[in-house]
């Protein structure tokens, strides 16, 4: 059964500082999504990576995943407020049915 | 593009009461899921559809919990009798069959306070 732990499960960030967030899975996933949700929001797609050394930025977040570690990370560089949010990770295996299993989250707190 | 829609946004109901959530996909999207979201976890899986039928339920309590996707389009997801752990927001996505990238647009969901 597939997994998904991230850590840390709370990040309180100060403005203009970068930080990490972790995302580790059990078995060999096919792909690895990170997702955004504000409070009482729905859940907003941030990033897909498909294979082993995959890099994708989008402004101040940069996803990247190591297939052999069964690590993917998220980066934050220059957190601003704005930022604030809970982020998920989560896996697929395609031969599940394309299943999303989640990570339980980071709550992001971005601090002036 | 219009998102996927759920109603209603909230719900507040007795135990041993029954609840009914409606969605509606992305037009176009064959596949629809069912997510419970309990308070400070990530969604889990109850139900996948791809268009009428089901994929997966494994995680589905099925004695009390019951959905159907009716024409392959709109979705409901009943509970009854609901129990006081119920108490969550279930969340609707969908996806393209055949999508590469297979992303799973979701919905605003509906908050359930069983009381």
């Amino acid at each position: 059964e597939l997994k998904v732990e991230q850590n840390p499960l709370f990040l309180s960030m100060q403005e203009g500082k970068n930080y990490t967030i972790y995302c580790n899975y059990s078995t060999t996933s096919d792909r690895l999504y990170w997702y955004r949700q504000d409070p009482g929001k729905s859940l907003e797609s941030l990033f897909v990576l498909l294979s082993n050394g995959a890099v994708k930025q989008e402004g101040r977040l940069m996803a990247s995943l190591d297939t052999k570690a069964r690590l993917s990370t998220l980066h934050i560089t220059a957190a601003v407020h704005d930022l604030s949010a809970t982020y998920f990770c989560a896996a697929m295996i395609k031969a599940a049915g394309n299943k999303l299993t989640f990570g339980g989250g980071t709550r992001v707190l971005v601090k002036p | 593009e219009a998102g996927v829609a759920q109603s209603p946004r909230y719900k507040i109901i007795e135990k041993r009461q029954s609840v009914a959530f409606w969605c509606n996909p992305i037009s176009g999207h064959a596949t629809l899921y069912w997510y419970q979201q309990i308070l400070g976890q990530g969604p889990k899986l109850l139900i996948q559809f791809q268009n009428n039928g089901v994929v997966d339920d494994s995680q589905l309590p099925k004695d009390r919990f019951s959905a159907e996707r009716l024409k392959g389009v709109d979705s409901t997801l009943k509970i009854q009798p609901a129990k006081l752990e119920d108490s969550a927001v279930y969340l609707c996505a969908s996806s393209l069959q055949r999508a590469s990238r297979g992303i799973q647009y979701f919905g605003a969901g509906t908050r359930l306070s069983v009381l």
